[in-house]
């Protein structure tokens, strides 16, 4: 079956504890992305990937590091997590850019205490 | 600036009859790509329709169908005979492009969408 997966779902951490959330497609995607939804402010792109080692940040990157050593995972660090992001966080993959579908894991809730 | 906008937070419709969401948005290219997402409860985000600029033809999809109007920048969605499974949160969204190039989805605020029985 084509999906995202996102490990974990849920996590709730204390201020300035390094925390990483995995995510990896199994589609071959070459496009993957990290996205960030908070009440009232939509999704915003933290960063995104185009290929292995090319990675760009999005409109909200700071606090915030990636890589992409593998096609398939693309994870998200937070280094010294902070109670602004506490936030819901999704990883999406397309096989083009942004002009086709992106799909997307299923969601991490992170609570930052 | 690249910015999408859903002027409603919530809407509500009865179940069998037809709603439109708004979105409009911003840019200054002439070829661009336009979609809108459905959020359930479960928060799984699910592609409901995309729309090609350069498409004259409004994009359908079974019940989900849009009204595209280029020079006015509107994206609405049009939902007919809701059904329950409809309740979700939708997002409008448009590809733009990083301050370095890349492409990227920039989202609407949503709009929450009440299915009454």
């Amino acid at each position: 079956e084509a999906q995202v997966t996102q490990n974990p779902r849920y996590l709730i951490t204390v201020t300035g504890k390094k925390l990483t959330v995995t995510c990896s497609q199994n589609m071959n995607h070459e496009y993957m992305s990290w996205y960030r939804q908070d009440p009232g402010l939509g999704l915003r792109q933290i960063y995104y990937s185009m290929n292995v080692e090319v990675t760009d940040k999005g409109d909200v990157p700071e606090g915030y590091k990636v890589s992409r050593k593998e096609k398939r995972n693309f994870p998200l660090i937070l280094e010294s997590p902070s109670p602004n992001q506490t936030s819901l966080y999704f990883c999406a993959s397309s096989v083009a850019p942004s002009s086709y579908e992106q799909y997307f894991g299923p969601g991490t809730r992170l609570t930052v205490t | 600036a690249q910015t999408v906008t859903q002027s409603q937070p919530e809407m509500s419709v009865q179940e069998a009859e037809t709603v439109t969401l708004s979105c409009t948005y911003d840019t200054s290219e002439s070829d661009y790509y336009l979609f809108w997402y459905k959020q359930p409860p479960s928060r799984q985000m699910i592609l409901v329709i995309r729309q090609e600029a350069y498409k004259q033809q409004n994009a359908t999809e079974n019940r989900f169908s849009v009204n595209f109007q280029k020079a006015a920048k509107s994206f609405s969605l049009k939902i007919s005979d809701s059904q329950l499974g409809d309740a979700a949160m939708y997002f409008c969204a448009y590809r733009g492009y990083t301050q370095g190039g890349s492409e990227k989805l920039v989202f609407g605020k949503g709009t929450k969408l009440t299915v009454n029985p």
